[in-house]
């Protein structure tokens, strides 16, 4: 198995929901990252699952919340978004916990209501 | 200076000619430079990583790398409808994966 997961595939949200973005990869990597891409747009970094802790990207609004359950888990928890958070959610692993290649999931098209 | 740029707007090419894109970047320490083409409404998708000078070649694809002038290119041989697409160079530093901004090609058949 060479791939890495996201669940859903399309989501559309009210700005006072709470739902959660699900990302799993069974590749034995040893890094997990969250990046936002808007349209025309490359991916913008979010979070950094590596050395067995979540780092943050210090601009991602709290409204964003990572969680990462075990290594080969990563979730994104999501809390009165905006419609300016509308955009593809992608999910990649590594390898390596630093450097190396990055494989993405197929990403959750996130619609902000 | 941006860290990594791909200054080249859409690109046309005709089937069965050579695509040539370029990526400069500005982090000397860089070790590690990708290739990702990503389909509309697509997710990325690696095609190439190279981490030492000179060529790299896998299928119609090459990578060239040259540390001392910054720069990386990805060559796409005998050009294919199927490899219109949008191609962004990524590049290590500071911890996290830099992009450019991505190059379209459009392969005209």
């Amino acid at each position: 198995d060479t791939e890495v997961t996201q669940t859903p595939k399309h989501l559309v949200m009210g700005m006072t929901n709470k739902k959660s973005l699900k990302c799993e990869q069974h590749m034995g990597h040893r890094a997990m990252y969250w990046y936002k891409q808007k349209a025309k747009k490359p991916p913008e970094l979010m979070f950094v699952y590596s050395y067995e802790k979540l780092s943050i990207n210090e601009s991602v609004p709290s409204r964003f919340s990572p969680e990462c359950p075990n290594s080969s888990l990563l979730n994104l928890h999501l809390h009165a978004l905006q419609p300016e958070d509308s955009a593809l959610y992608l999910c990649a692993s590594s390898q390596k916990n630093w450097g190396g290649e990055q494989f993405f999931g197929p990403g959750t098209r996130l619609t902000v209501l | 200076q941006k860290e990594v740029e791909q200054n080249s707007g859409p690109l046309s090419v005709p089937e069965g000619a050579i695509a040539s894109l370029n990526c400069t970047y500005s982090d000397r320490g860089s070790q590690s430079f990708f290739w990702y083409r990503q389909y509309s409404g697509k997710s990325p998708e690696l095609i190439m990583f190279i981490y030492s000078n000179g060529d790299k070649e896998d299928g119609r694809f090459t990578a060239q790398l040259n540390k001392a002038s910054q720069y990386v290119s990805l060559l796409i041989r005998d050009s294919q409808p199927s490899d219109s697409a949008t191609y962004l160079c990524a590049v290590d530093g500071n911890n996290r994966l830099a992009f450019g901004k991505g190059n379209q090609v459009v392969v005209i058949p």
